[in-house]
């Protein structure tokens, strides 16, 4: 299975919304509604901002919010601020009933 | 609390067998639906799935690394243990388990250990 496909970077200036495309195929993203999202800060463990498409674990800002399209999901920042500076994976449950993740994008905070 | 440490050799020669634990706290691998799985990710690199065992001792692999990956979970023990035979270089990452649960955060990740720094090399 291959890996999803984000865009390599994407920047906004703070109080912006930004959005991050995760791209697969009818195999995984656009199959199932089983799509996750992760943040992570350099140095440290991956956490755990959005499942299930759309829905944000406790204690997540709602700030950040998942949607999906056919084979793309997407994760949208609303008001952007310095502390989301990082990089962010998707991942998807696949019709191999085992799981994938994207490549990864790096957010800049402008 | 629900945590999770990794724990294995920091260097590993090529050709050998990498074996890590996963000690975890704070939930039982003999609860239905709660499951532990294995992420790595090399230097500068992105994250990229390996394995996944659920309470009902159900396991999944990543197709590319199957061949090569062995997850077991010991309950008693509260440990999830990954093999990996055959290791080489581009096998050098940090490795991750993290804790999923179906029905709550399906397939999703939503609680992971620090991590440990793996590198292969003679």
């Amino acid at each position: 299975q291959s890996a999803l496909t984000q865009p390599a970077s994407v920047s906004g200036s703070p109080g912006q919304s930004i959005t991050i495309s995760c791209t697969g195929t009818s195999s995984d993203v656009g199959g199932y509604n089983y799509v996750s999202w992760y943040q992570q800060h350099p140095g440290k463990a991956p956490k755990l901002m959005i499942y299930e498409v759309s829905n944000r674990p406790s204690g997540v800002s709602n700030r950040f919010s998942g949607s999906k399209s056919g084979n793309t999901a997407s994760l949208t920042i609303s008001g952007l601020q310095a502390e989301d500076e990082a990089d962010y994976y998707c991942s998807s449950y696949t019709s191999n009933s085992t799981l994938v993740f994207g490549t990864g994008t790096n957010v800049t905070v402008l | 609390q629900i945590t999770l440490k990794e724990s294995g050799p920091t260097l590993v020669k090529p050709t050998q067998t990498l074996t890590l634990t996963c000690t975890f706290s704070g939930f039982s691998l003999s609860t239905a639906g709660v499951g532990v799985g294995w992420i790595r990710q090399p230097p500068g690199k992105a994250l990229e799935w390996l394995a996944l065992i659920y309470w009902s001792d159900d396991k999944r692999y990543s197709p590319s690394l199957k061949s090569r990956l062995t997850i077991t979970k010991d309950t008693s023990e509260n440990q999830v243990v990954l093999t990996m035979t055959s290791v080489d270089p581009v096998d050098t990452a940090t490795y991750y388990c993290a804790h999923t649960r179906l029905f709550t955060t399906s397939y999703a990740f939503d609680i992971w250990g620090q991590g440990t720094m793996v590198t292969v090399s003679s």
